[in-house]
């Protein structure tokens, strides 16, 4: 059964330095997403992403953050300048339209120094 | 906006015992209604779905979910819990009609099994 998968599982970083989470998400899926999960809080949306440009972002998603595609299977979630409260595990997701079901890597844990 | 409330945050059960994890939503409509599971250092796995039809769905691992419209909620219930059931679930809406199918999650229900 295909997986989606995200590298690297623990990402350590110095506050103020880019970090770049990556996965690869199931090869028919047309829509992808970014999640993040503080420790001890909710699964919070942070942005989705079809048809090679953001569809929605959230208010988490600011400036700092960006998201591609580059070669059509590797999605990407950069973040310029980490900030102590960047630390979280991030998801991503993927689905085959906007409205079927997504289905989620195994995250990244980001800790920000 | 659509929000989730999972008014358990942690449930202890003995093993063979039955189960009910709460979920309300708020939303305008029928929203599209998950249930996911998380294993430590594990990712979301998908226990189940709602979209429309039949108010009771089955899923994987012998959970099932009913839809309630009068009181927007989506509870769910496993008539036998394993000890490999111990995990943290988590319900889920999703807004019809809009294209890019943003989840909204609540705060995660964590299960321990007593043996």
């Amino acid at each position: 059964e295909p997986e989606v998968t995200q590298t690297p599982s623990h990402q350590v970083t110095q506050m103020g330095q880019e970090v770049i989470l990556r996965c690869v998400p199931i090869s028919n899926h047309l829509y992808f997403y970014w999640y993040r999960q503080i420790l001890g809080q909710k699964v919070e949306f942070l942005v989705s992403f079809y048809n090679n440009e953001i569809s929605e972002k959230s208010e988490i998603f600011d400036d700092q953050f960006s998201v591609e595609r580059p070669d059509g299977s590797n999605f990407t979630l950069k973040i310029r300048s980490t900030k102590l409260e960047d630390s979280a595990m991030y998801f991503c997701a993927g689905g085959g339209s906007g409205t079927d079901t997504q289905y989620f890597g195994p995250g990244t844990r980001l800790t920000v120094l | 906006a659509q929000s989730v409330t999972q008014p358990d945050i942690h449930i202890t059960v003995s093993e063979g015992a039955s189960l009910e994890l709460r979920c309300n939503y708020s939303y305008g409509a029928t929203p599209y209604l998950f249930w996911y599971v998380q294993s430590p250092g594990q990712g979301l796995q998908l226990l189940l779905k709602y979209f429309s039809g039949d108010t009771l769905v089955q899923g994987i691992k012998g959970f099932e979910a009913e839809f309630k419209r009068s009181q927007s909620s989506f509870n769910l219930r496993k008539p036998s819990v394993h000890w490999s059931d111990a995990a943290e679930y988590f319900c889920a809406v999703g807004a019809p009609g809009t294209s890019y199918g943003k989840l909204t999650f609540g705060q995660g229900t964590i299960l321990t099994v007593h043996p």
